[in-house]
């Protein structure tokens, strides 16, 4: 098993492009969730899914968009970057919830927007 | 939403001494406490949890307590080695969210 496999791992945008983080997990993992690291402020939830066609939103949703269409992917999408966005993203996902046992995180994307 | 707060931020012990690090949590229905450790440049992996039905766990040189009428769990670590360097963040479920402290710095010095 490849485990939960993030896409790219480092990124350079402009202020006002836009791009999608790819996750993807091969673990059968009906949760998946989308968190940000940024220095001193712990791990931000951005958005999270319990299931296909099931989306919710965390702590810092606001510039981001996601969508599940499959139980195997889970993409995050910024529609126009910002400079605040510049963060390490790691997604994670686990059997049912994050409440049932371990979230297995990705390698993370590191982004910065200029 | 559920607040995780950890103290210290940073903690600086000999090889061989323990380390003690605290979490409180603001939300009473939360339920399951996991810590995470994630070393320099990797992803956070998961080291040890427990849940608001057990008061104490033990792993090897790894033990957590939970004290859910103070809303406060901690981790141990004993006789502490140089790979112990890391970032710990500990976390706390409720409302279908695990909620994340801002992490501690430990630094075991040779």
């Amino acid at each position: 098993n490849a485990g939960v496999t993030q896409t790219p791992k480092f990124q350079v945008l402009k202020t006002g492009q836009s791009m999608t983080l790819q996750c993807a997990q091969d673990m059968n993992h009906e949760y998946m969730s989308w968190y940000r690291q940024d220095p001193g402020m712990g791990l931000r939830l951005i958005h999270y899914s319990v299931g296909a066609g099931i989306t919710d939103q965390g702590e810092v949703p606001n510039g981001y968009n996601v969508s599940r269409s499959t139980t195997e992917d889970f993409p995050l999408r910024l529609l126009s970057a910002a400079p605040s966005q510049t963060s390490v993203y790691f997604c994670a996902s686990s059997y049912v919830s994050a409440n049932t046992g371990e979230l297995f995180f990705g390698e993370g994307s590191r982004l910065t927007v200029l | 939403g559920e607040n995780v707060e950890q103290h210290p931020s940073t903690l600086s012990v000999q090889e061989g001494d323990s380390a003690v690090i605290k979490c409180t949590y603001s939300d009473s229905a939360s339920n399951y406490f996991p810590w995470y450790k994630q070393e320099l440049g990797k992803r956070p992996q998961l080291i040890i949890d427990i849940r608001s039905n057990v008061g104490e766990k033990k792993d090897q040189r790894i033990a957590v307590t939970l004290n859910k009428t103070a809303k406060h769990f901690s981790l141990h670590i004993t006789e502490t080695q140089p790979e112990d360097s890391a970032v710990y963040f500990c976390a706390a479920h409720g409302n279908n969210r695990l909620a994340f402290g801002k992490g501690n710095q430990v630094v075991v010095i040779p």
